[in-house]
């Protein structure tokens, strides 16, 4: 079974706050995703990487950056929380059939962060 | 710029076949259409992907006319653990780009 795990179910953090969600997959995945989850708006793209040491912006890169070091590692990183940036965090990882293709992605259990 | 629309949510009875329909205009022609399911405090989870006709595995089946600008995903004989989030996701065309385009999500509520 793949498996992706995340650092941390839930987390509070302090407005200013650097902040690193980390996120590991065990089925050597080429591709990596991070995405938010707010009520009433869905999934939300904020980064993916198609290889090590790659990275894409997604739908709402702003006041986030990642980190691709190792293939199954991805990590997110809040530079300066914000209580704007309050929600659920999604990683995924997927083969690479072509990094747009509706491919099977398997989701961690996500990290629910709240600034305060 | 495309988009998916699905119902907010859906009520049902346990023993009913479900169906959930997602319109997606401008996907993109080789790409396939995907379903997912979410129970709360947890990731969502794969349940079935095709590209035309119909699909059908363990758990449900897929639907998708010719013209590809919608899919419906049927759950036969719903029961109580069926109650859940249902997205659908597809890559569209953006442009020069293709983008990975997820509906809003469909919360089920099965009832006793």
């Amino acid at each position: 079974d793949v498996k992706v795990t995340q650092s941390s179910r839930y987390l509070v953090k302090r407005t200013g706050e650097k902040v690193f969600l980390e996120c590991v997959q065990d089925m050597d995945h080429e591709n990596m995703f991070w995405y938010r989850q707010d009520p009433g708006l869905g999934l939300r793209l904020i980064y993916f990487s198609y290889d090590v040491k790659m990275k894409e912006k997604g739908d709402i890169p702003e006041g986030y950056s990642v980190s691709r070091e190792k293939k199954e590692r991805f990590s997110l990183i809040l530079e300066s929380a914000s209580t704007n940036q309050t929600s659920m965090y999604l990683c995924a990882s997927s083969t690479a059939l072509g990094l747009y293709d509706a491919d099977t992605q398997y989701f961690g259990p996500g990290t629910r962060l709240t600034v305060l | 710029l495309a988009k998916t629309t699905q119902p907010i949510s859906m009520d049902s009875y346990e023993g009913q076949e479900v169906n959930i329909t997602c319109s997606h205009n401008n996907i993109a022609t080789n790409d396939y259409i995907t379903w997912y399911q979410q129970f709360p405090s947890q990731g969502p989870r794969f349940i079935i992907q095709g590209y035309k006709t119909k699909v059908t595995n363990e758990v449900a089946s897929l639907f998708i006319p010719a013209d590809r600008k919608s899919s419906t995903l049927s759950l036969p004989r719903v029961s109580l653990s069926d109650t859940a989030v249902y997205y659908c996701l597809v890559a569209a065309n953006a442009g020069n780009n293709r983008k990975l385009i997820w509906g809003l999500g469909t919360s089920l509520a099965v009832n006793p």
